[in-house]
């Protein structure tokens, strides 16, 4: 399967635990995207990956989450003392770097099936 | 402000007919990308089409096409020939560099039912 993987699919945690979730990456893909949503809702941006650059996070990301791609493959994202309002469904997605001769080509993502956190 | 602006939360279609689903958005960024994605019950995210800004021509894509007016900053998108199996949400999203670096960032989606 050479599609983006995200492990666990789903995650019933307490409230206050920490959870890590994790994305494998298209492999020829350098950009990767965490998303979140939540039910009857659009993703919502929360960091995006160059690489193993972190360029930008959202706002939504507060200090208890952290995100790493360490030497630009695989990401993971930590909620440290999860809340309750955590509970969500999180996305990752790669892209390739579209090319931008004066242009942008497609560079579209490839979604995950998502890590579906249930925080008690 | 909203980047992506979708205003219909829910549309009715009856099997065999075009409906057209409306996204606008907001960039100051020339050179920009829009997408639009399907998203059944099951949860996965399809990728169905894409809009460049310097495309001159609209998008098509099968049974989807891209209404793209560049002035209006709007960016459509119609299904002909509609079938049963096209129930699902479906989100406009763009990807531009006004906030420094190039980001995707999605609308709060449309779900879309069609009628036997």
């Amino acid at each position: 399967d050479t599609g983006v993987s995200q492990d666990p699919r789903h995650k019933i945690t307490k409230r206050g635990q920490n959870v890590t979730f994790r994305c494998d990456p298209i492999s020829e893909h350098n950009r990767l995207y965490w998303y979140r949503q939540t039910l009857g809702q659009g993703p919502e941006f929360l960091t995006y990956f160059q690489n193993e650059a972190q360029l930008e996070k959202s706002r939504l990301l507060s200090d208890r989450f952290s995100a790493e791609r360490p030497k630009g493959s695989f990401s993971t994202l930590e909620i440290q003392r999860t809340e309750q309002g955590d509970s969500a469904m999180y996305l990752c997605a790669s892209s390739q770097l579209p090319l931008t001769s004066g242009r942008l080509s497609t560079g579209e993502l490839f979604f995950g099936e998502g890590s579906r956190l249930t925080v008690l | 402000a909203q980047k992506i602006t979708q205003t219909q939360p829910g549309m009715f279609v009856q099997e065999k007919e075009a409906v057209t689903l409306d996204c606008t958005y907001d960039t100051s960024d020339p050179s920009y990308g829009l997408f639009w994605y399907k998203q059944p019950s099951s949860g996965e995210m399809i990728f169905l089409i894409y809009q460049g800004s310097y495309d001159q021509q609209n998008a098509t894509e099968g049974r989807y096409s891209l209404n793209f007016q560049k002035a209006r900053k709007s960016a459509n998108l119609v299904i002909s020939a509609s079938q049963l199996g096209d129930s699902a949400m479906y989100f406009c999203a763009m990807r531009d560099s006004s906030g420094g670096y190039q980001k995707v960032t999605f609308g709060t989606g449309t779900k879309l039912q069609v009628i036997p």
